[in-house]
């Protein structure tokens, strides 16, 4: 059983571009949470997402960050129009329900230049 | 709602103890721990429920006090691989089931 993977691992944009950034849970698993890090600090809740239901992204900045968890395919963490503190290394977890454990994938780390 | 960890950082020589501390002002439901190395990707280490439980993983144990709204980590003859940053992530009662994070516990184990 594959662990929780994102992708890419490393991302460079342009200031302005958009970032996609990416994460298959592991099998089974329904509930996906997405934090953000920035280097010596530690874990910021975004958003909290079951399948095709956002349920709480009160961590999201209400501008240019959208979060999404189809039915089919891997959640997606969508960043529009990066701007340089936007950097910072971007982590998905993925549990089975609230009782259980929640996973974490290796992260995504997004750098804009 | 960002559970409060105490110590920010400790130093230990291998072999010592150490108690990591994991506080809310809301009611829990749960409490999980992790560990994170340096550039990887936080370690699950241990989840307690409501209900007041104290859970062992080697030389690793966590106790959860509904009450008090606490978590304690306890780390035994500590070892080199110890070392890491520990968080503690939180989900509230009568909340969304999010998992908030605190900020962390730095431990050094040094030979």
């Amino acid at each position: 059983n594959a662990g929780v993977m994102q992708n890419p691992r490393h991302l460079v944009r342009r200031r302005g571009q958009e970032a996609r950034l990416r994460c298959s849970p592991m099998k089974g698993h329904s509930h996906v949470y997405w934090y953000r890090q920035l280097p010596e600090e530690g874990l910021k809740f975004m958003v909290y997402l079951q399948k095709e239901n956002i349920i709480d992204e009160s961590g999201m900045p209400k501008e240019r960050f959208s979060a999404e968890f189809p039915k089919e395919g891997p959640s997606i963490l969508r960043i529009q129009q990066v701007v340089r503190g936007d950097s910072a290394a971007y982590f998905c977890a993925s549990s089975l329900n609230r009782y259980t454990e929640a996973f974490f994938g290796q992260g995504t780390r997004l750098t804009v230049v | 709602q960002q559970p409060v960890q105490s110590p920010q950082a400790v130093i230990l020589r291998e072999g010592e103890d150490a108690v990591i501390n994991c506080s809310s002002s809301k009611a829990l439901y749960s409490v999980h721990w992790y560990r994170q190395k340096h550039g990887e990707a936080p370690v699950f280490l241990m989840i307690l429920l409501k209900g007041g439980e104290q859970k062992g993983h080697e030389k690793i144990s966590a106790s959860f006090n509904e009450k008090k709204q606490q978590s304690s980590l306890y780390l035994t003859a500590s070892q080199l691989s110890y070392s890491g940053t520990y968080f503690c992530g939180t989900e509230t009662q009568g909340g969304s089931e999010k998992l908030v994070f605190g900020k962390g516990t730095k431990l050094t184990v040094n030979p």
